[in-house]
């Protein structure tokens, strides 16, 4: 069974630092891995979607990397603004079809 | 505007009654999703269907139920044997279901009172 661990938890940083958020998961077998933004209240906001060929997705001033056979992904926040602060999830695709979670990472990016 | 709508955005509902959320996507996507998310909890799998008159559970679907009349609507029932359906509820879509991008709707919060 697919397990999903973000560390870390929460991350509170002063504007214009450089982030790395981490996933890690269980059962390298998958097809991609996406990237959420979750806002308080909200639903989830897609950022980015990283195939289980691809090293490397950029958008932006995101980029999500993806080391699929030692089951981890990372997503760089490049010069953080406060408009960043939300909660970021991750969520391989198992060969199954369904996305599995992690908790999240709580940012908050203080001006 | 293209997108997933979900209605309504909050709903209460009474001990030992049925309700129903609404979820319709105008993006053509075949496969439909419903979540549950709890505090401090990361989102888990209620239902899915993958086209039309087809669905399958996911990892809690006890209490629950839905239907997929349509390409375009997938409503989820809470029934009152959910034990605890106090909870934020997201719907996703995606254009198939493997290795497309899912997109989600706003949520619906259900409170029992």
């Amino acid at each position: 069974k697919q397990e999903v661990t973000q560390i870390p938890a929460a991350l509170s940083v002063p504007e214009g630092e450089n982030l790395v958020l981490n996933c890690s998961f269980t059962d390298s077998a998958i097809y991609n891995l996406q990237w959420f933004r979750q806002d308080p209240g909200k639903g989830l906001t897609s950022l980015l979607l990283i195939q289980s060929s691809q090293r490397e997705q950029t958008s932006g001033r995101l980029n999500a990397s993806l080391d699929k056979s030692s089951g981890r992904s990372t997503l760089y926040i490049a010069a953080s603004q406060p408009g960043d602060s939300a909660t970021y999830l991750c969520a391989p695709n198992n060969q199954g079809g369904k996305l599995i979670f992690g908790q999240g990472t709580e940012l908050s990016v203080k001006p | 505007d293209g997108g997933i709508t979900q209605s309504p955005k909050y709903l209460f509902r009474k001990e030992g009654q049925n309700v129903t959320l609404s979820c319709e996507q105008n993006l053509n996507h075949d496969a439909m999703y419903w979540y549950r998310q709890d505090p401090g909890q990361g989102l888990r799998l209620i239902y899915y269907s993958q086209i039309v008159n087809d669905f399958q559970k996911g990892d809690i679907a006890e209490g629950y139920s839905v239907s997929r009349e349509k390409k375009e609507s997938f409503p989820l029932t809470v029934t009152s044997a959910q034990k605890n359906p106090t909870a934020f509820y997201l719907c996703a879509s995606r254009i198939e279901h493997v290795n497309t991008e899912a997109f989600f709707g706003q949520g619906t919060r259900l409170t029992v009172v």
